[in-house]
């Protein structure tokens, strides 16, 4: 069981627009920087969003990250087929003194 | 142009150690966090440990606290996961990728992973 709670799965048409949730609590989303990793099939993880909505050098503005209190959200707007994959949620949890990661979403484009 | 490069995977039994190395090149090791993070077969993303800047400070996971230990060799610009006592639950691809901070604000590079398997 992952301290952070994704949804397993999500799904949308090209062009439409989805959002994953990431739901924790005060002792890491609520008061750390949360980032999100897409991770395309057999390849590594790479960084979408950091500091809870800044993005990377080269990641498309379709790409967004917001944070409300303990819960985070990546949008992703203009869905391609090319953004098939499973996407994370990541943050530091004090309580722990660890990284945590949410479980995972599957995005499928149909 | 930042690189990573995980070596060291294989196969061991349970119960032996085994060392991971990731070689860094394109930026100054001692400026940054690095993380080590694994991944089970058909599972999710699973946060390991993090050793910072300046190497001051380690943080492992509750899963392999006690038995697992990161260092880093700045001359050489490689970090280190030393893995003892494994368990057949350590099964994973692991990477090592770097921070924008111990935290887990971004982990902006990642390498391409190397796989461990523990098996009798």
């Amino acid at each position: 069981q992952s301290v952070l709670t994704q949804p397993p799965s999500v799904s949308a048409a090209p062009g439409q627009t989805v959002t994953i949730s990431c739901s924790g609590s005060s002792s890491n989303i609520g008061n750390n920087y949360v980032s999100w990793y897409q991770q395309l099939p057999g390849t590594a993880p790479k960084l979408l969003i950091y500091d809870d909505n800044k993005r990377p050098s080269g990641i498309p503005d379709r790409f967004s990250g917001s944070k409300s209190v303990t819960s985070a959200t990546l949008g992703i707007t203009g869905l391609q087929t090319g953004d098939e994959a499973d996407y994370y949620c990541g943050t530091w949890d004090g309580s722990l003194s660890a990284g945590v990661f949410g479980g995972g979403t599957k995005l499928t484009v149909l | 142009q930042v690189h990573l490069v995980e070596s060291g995977g294989g196969v061991v039994q349970p119960g032996r150690s085994l060392s991971l190395s990731c070689a860094g090149s394109g930026f100054t090791f001692s400026n940054y966090a690095m993380h080590w993070v694994r991944q089970a077969p058909g599972k999710g993303l699973e946060w390991m440990a993090v050793l910072s800047y300046d190497g001051s400070k380690t943080y492992y996971a509750d899963s392999v606290k006690g038995r697992f230990s990161i260092s880093r060799d700045i001359s050489k610009n490689t970090l280190f996961l030393q893995m003892n006592s494994l368990r057949d639950e350590d099964t994973a691809m692991y990477y090592c990728a770097r921070g924008i901070a111990y935290t887990v604000r971004g982990l902006d590079y990642w390498g391409q992973g190397t796989l461990v398997t523990v098996s009798s």
